[in-house]
């Protein structure tokens, strides 16, 4: 039931910043953008989320579009550990309600 | 962030067997967790929904009696793969939301049936 369409793969050099894009064109008005990134046989980690603002906090950058039909996370400065599959997701913010994940896009950083 | 932990990370077992994963929220109370299930290569696939002091809802086309969830605590819910076969092998992983609508993930069991 995923909502958001991501590439399947990206690459990224070391040290350079990584912009990962997802589409979302049919997002509501009360639903937020939220991305979280899983590293080989390890749950998925939270990164950021957001409504219609752009948000910054220790690990990433999000920018969303003034549609809200897209947003790209953005890795300003990319290590080799951050080489893992990156969701984006689209829901509500409620409590209880359920993500559902897509794909997502494999990053892969490069030496 | 929250913390959510599980147990065992990885477990083998004899097909026809029952498996007990637990998960807790280590600093948070938790009404409300997921339970997730990963194939090799794939994305995750919501499994059900682990409601504390009630059933749990499962998603379309998730046996109930194959799986299953109890929550007898704000910070503990047990998935149960009942009469396991090798086809049930599988990454399980829950989580918990937290106050700010996010869902904290646990470090996901590893299951092997032989």
């Amino acid at each position: 039931d995923a909502k958001t369409t991501q590439p399947t793969s990206m690459d990224c050099a070391e040290g350079r910043a990584a912009n990962l894009p997802c589409n979302h064109s049919t997002i509501s008005g009360n639903e937020y953008v939220y991305w979280y990134r899983q590293i080989h046989s390890q749950g998925p980690q939270y990164i950021i989320h957001g409504l219609k603002n752009n948000e910054t906090n220790e690990m990433a950058s999000l920018i969303i579009t003034e549609d809200r039909k897209s947003s790209t996370l953005i890795l300003p400065h990319a290590t080799l550990r951050d080489t893992a599959v990156y969701y984006c997701i689209v829901r509500v913010e409620y409590n209880f309600n359920k993500f559902y994940f897509g794909s997502g896009t494999k990053l892969n950083v490069k030496p | 962030g929250a913390v959510v932990s599980q147990h065992p990370s990885w477990v083998i077992c004899k097909s026809g067997t029952s498996v007990k994963i637990e998960c807790r929220s280590l600093d948070f109370q938790a009404t409300t967790m997921f339970w997730y299930r990963q194939f090799p290569k794939q994305s995750l696939m919501l499994m059900a929904t682990s409601n504390e002091g009630s059933k749990a809802t499962y998603e379309q086309g998730v046996e109930k009696d194959k799986f299953l969830i109890n929550h007898a605590s704000l910070t503990l819910s047990t998935l149960t793969v009942t009469s396991a076969h090798p086809e049930d092998s599988s990454f399980y992983i829950c989580s918990a939301p937290g106050a700010a609508g996010e869902l904290f993930f646990g470090e996901g069991s590893r299951l092997t049936v032989l």
